[in-house]
């Protein structure tokens, strides 16, 4: 069991740049989970598969955000056009089926200019 | 919807003594589930604790335990011998029951601890 990694840790861009982050949780988990953190607050729910099928998005995710985990074992999750309201910390995070613990990753920290 | 407050955005602590950090939620749903999370400076969150709202008893773990109070929509975490390692921001965190609801979770805003030597 080597946790959930994220990749890349930081990443800085230009506004109205693309960019994509990867996750690779932990193997045996089929859930993977995708939240956001800005300085200072909780993490929000952003999205979630289970295997490959994408079960919910919350209404936080604008149409320029986009997340797949084509064969059901690791992620991406793409910005399209960044705005620097975008600037936070994304959060990968995996558990087996139902309410079973989460496991999260580092983080990846975004930064936006 | 559902939100959850933590009122204390910062907590000090003795090395040794006890702590407690409050919690209030508001929901319409009678099960769900009730977390506490730890997140250290420039690491990974942790799962400290979970409560199941159908569980009258409280959940312990260790020097961890909580003290949940569902009329009260109320779930405060008590630390007991605090130590230096338990400086970090706790969140408190509510999860529906639903069967798809999994781990979609609904965070406060965070209550940092310092625990002073």
């Amino acid at each position: 069991d080597t946790g959930v990694s994220q990749d890349p840790r930081h990443k800085i861009t230009k506004r109205g740049q693309n960019v994509t982050f990867r996750c690779d949780p932990i193997s045996e988990h089929n859930r993977l989970y995708w939240y956001r953190q800005t300085l200072g607050q909780g993490p929000e729910f952003l999205t979630y598969f289970q295997n490959e099928a994408q079960l919910e998005k919350s209404r936080l995710l604008s149409d320029r955000f986009s997340a797949e985990r084509p064969k059901g074992s690791f992620s991406t999750l793409e910005i399209q056009r960044t705005e620097q309201g975008d600037s936070a910390m994304y959060l990968c995070a995996s558990s087996l089926q139902g309410n079973s613990p989460l496991h999260f990753g580092n983080g990846t920290r975004l930064t936006v200019t | 919807a559902q939100t959850v407050t933590q009122s204390q955005p910062e907590m000090s602590v003795q090395e040794a003594e006890t702590v407690t950090l409050s919690c209030t939620y508001d929901t319409s749903e009678s099960d769900y589930y009730l977390f506490w999370y730890k997140q250290p400076p420039s690491r990974q969150m942790i799962l400290v604790i979970r409560q199941e709202a159908y569980k009258q008893q409280n959940a312990t773990e260790n020097r961890f335990s909580v003290n949940f109070q569902k009329a009260a929509k109320s779930f405060s975490l008590k630390i007991s011998d605090s130590q230096l390692g338990d400086a970090a921001m706790y969140f408190c965190a509510y999860s529906s029951y639903l069967n798809n609801a999994g781990n979609m979770l609904t965070f406060g805003g965070g209550t940092r601890l310092m625990v002073k030597p």
